[in-house]
């Protein structure tokens, strides 16, 4: 998986608990990105980060935050978890965002599951 | 209404045969084209990509592009169990600076031997 890991790799939790997602990359790749996979919706982009200290909103950031204090770390979290938050999250990385770079490479998933 | 519209499926095959799966989409700036394949409970990877138009072939493997339509295929030749996956397809548009990619659903692919 390309230097990619998620931690932690399953996670059960209580509705209302905040919840911590790690990603954490050996290929020193300035862009990372916090998807979703739902059935019937593909993958959806949460927050990506273009950099230290540089994070935007995607399509579907509602209740959740981001940081990046290391290039290799971008952290996700879901500040008071909610049933429909229940989802397989994948952290992705890319070395450039424009032009012909194109390539995003997937971590294995952190499958949440909220009660 | 979805950018990128896929079929679901599940499409059944039988070992050796050919596959075939398309996703339409609405947005004429997509220029970039790629399909990922993803096996159950892994990350996508990515397998083809495309620039405009055209197809191209690597492997047992084909992508084609119709701009005119906003239609992209994948051909998979001479498939085998070990293609079994779901595929999904993602284009973005080159203004885009920060690598933005808008997904499909995924077709998942079930080859029988």
């Amino acid at each position: 998986d390309a230097g990619i890991t998620q931690s932690p790799r399953h996670k059960v939790t209580e509705t209302g608990t905040p919840v911590t997602l790690r990603c954490h990359q050996t290929e020193n790749h300035r862009y990372m990105y916090w998807y979703r996979q739902d059935p019937g919706h593909g993958l959806r982009l949460i927050h990506y980060s273009y950099g230290v200290k540089d994070t935007d909103k995607g399509e579907v950031s509602d209740g959740y935050s981001v940081s990046r204090s290391k290039t290799e770390d971008f952290l996700l979290t879901l500040e008071s978890a909610t049933s429909s938050q229940t989802s397989v999250y994948f952290c992705a990385i890319s070395e450039s965002g424009r032009g012909n770079s194109y390539e995003q490479y997937f971590g294995p998933g952190t499958r949440l599951t909220v009660t | 209404q979805k950018e990128v519209e896929q079929d679901p499926g599940p499409l059944s095959v039988p070992e050796g045969a050919i596959v075939s799966l398309n996703c339409t989409y609405s947005n004429s700036a997509f220029q970039y084209f790629m399909w990922y394949r993803q096996y159950s409970r892994k990350g996508p990877e990515l397998l083809m990509y495309t620039y405009s138009s055209g197809n191209k072939e690597d492997g047992r493997f084909t992508a084609q592009v119709d701009k005119s339509s906003k239609y992209i295929s994948l051909f998979i030749r001479d498939s085998q169990p070990s293609d079994s996956a779901t595929y999904l397809c993602a284009m973005r548009t080159p203004t885009d600076s920060w690598g933005k990619l808008q997904f499909g659903a995924g077709t998942q692919v079930v080859v029988t031997p």
